[in-house]
């Protein structure tokens, strides 16, 4: 049972490029969703799932998209990286939709666009 | 939408001193109020939280108070100790939601020796 994965941990990216971040999990979460972290701003929604095939938009989606094939997968893609989207990500999962209760984190993954 | 208000953003206090951080919601839907703590570099990780029904709740040398007419709830730390330093986060969830939580800014908390 290794929970919530991020990958990958680190990634430098030029302005423009397009990425996936990978996140995963093991414990048949039905939500899960992705957060920024900037300092000082706390974390912020990106976008979130309550189950396969289900997706909606956060706090700040501007510049991301994601989709929910399975229960396991929810990947994070920038479709063209700017300097504005250096940030922590902090991907989660939660067996509770609805409640907000027992939310695991993955690790993070820190993305510099240069 | 929900808003969550974290205070201070910063607070510096000796060992063995008490700490407390307060945050503010602003949707009287909201029912559930976690409490994260993050190490630098680390994931966050749930310390405490505390539901809509319930006025206090304790585990050991941490508390949450909730008023839910003042919209207000609290993070109380007793006894602190140098480990305890960190950020900590507040979040409030509401009602018929999806599930999501919505995070105040962060206290970054530091225990002196």
């Amino acid at each position: 049972n290794a929970g919530v994965t991020q990958t990958p941990k680190f990634q430098v990216l030029k302005t423009g490029q397009s990425m996936t971040l990978q996140c995963a999990q093991d414990m048949n979460h039905e939500y899960m969703s992705w957060y920024r972290q900037d300092p000082g701003m706390g974390l912020r929604l990106i976008h979130y799932s309550v189950g396969a095939g289900i997706t909606d938009q956060g706090e700040v989606p501007n510049g991301y998209n994601v989709s929910r094939s399975t229960t396991e997968d929810f990947p994070l893609r920038l479709l063209s990286a700017a300097p504005s989207q250096t940030s922590v990500y902090f991907c989660a999962s939660s067996p509770r939709p609805q409640t907000g209760r027992g939310y695991t984190f993955g690790s993070g993954t820190r993305l510099t666009v240069v | 939408g929900e808003n969550v208000e974290q205070h201070p953003s910063t607070l510096s206090v000796q060992e063995g001193d008490s700490a407390v951080i307060k945050c503010t919601y602003s949707d009287s839907a909201s029912n559930y109020f976690p409490w994260y703590k993050q190490e630098l570099g680390k994931r966050p990780q749930l310390i405490i939280d505390i539901r809509s029904n319930v006025g206090e709740k304790k585990d050991q040398r941490i508390a949450v108070t909730l008023n839910k007419t003042a919209k207000h709830f609290s993070l109380h730390i007793t006894e602190t100790q140098p480990e305890d330093s960190a950020v900590y986060f507040c979040a409030a969830t509401q009602k018929g939601s999806q599930g999501n939580l919505i995070f105040g800014k962060g206290t970054k908390l530091s225990v002196k020796p």
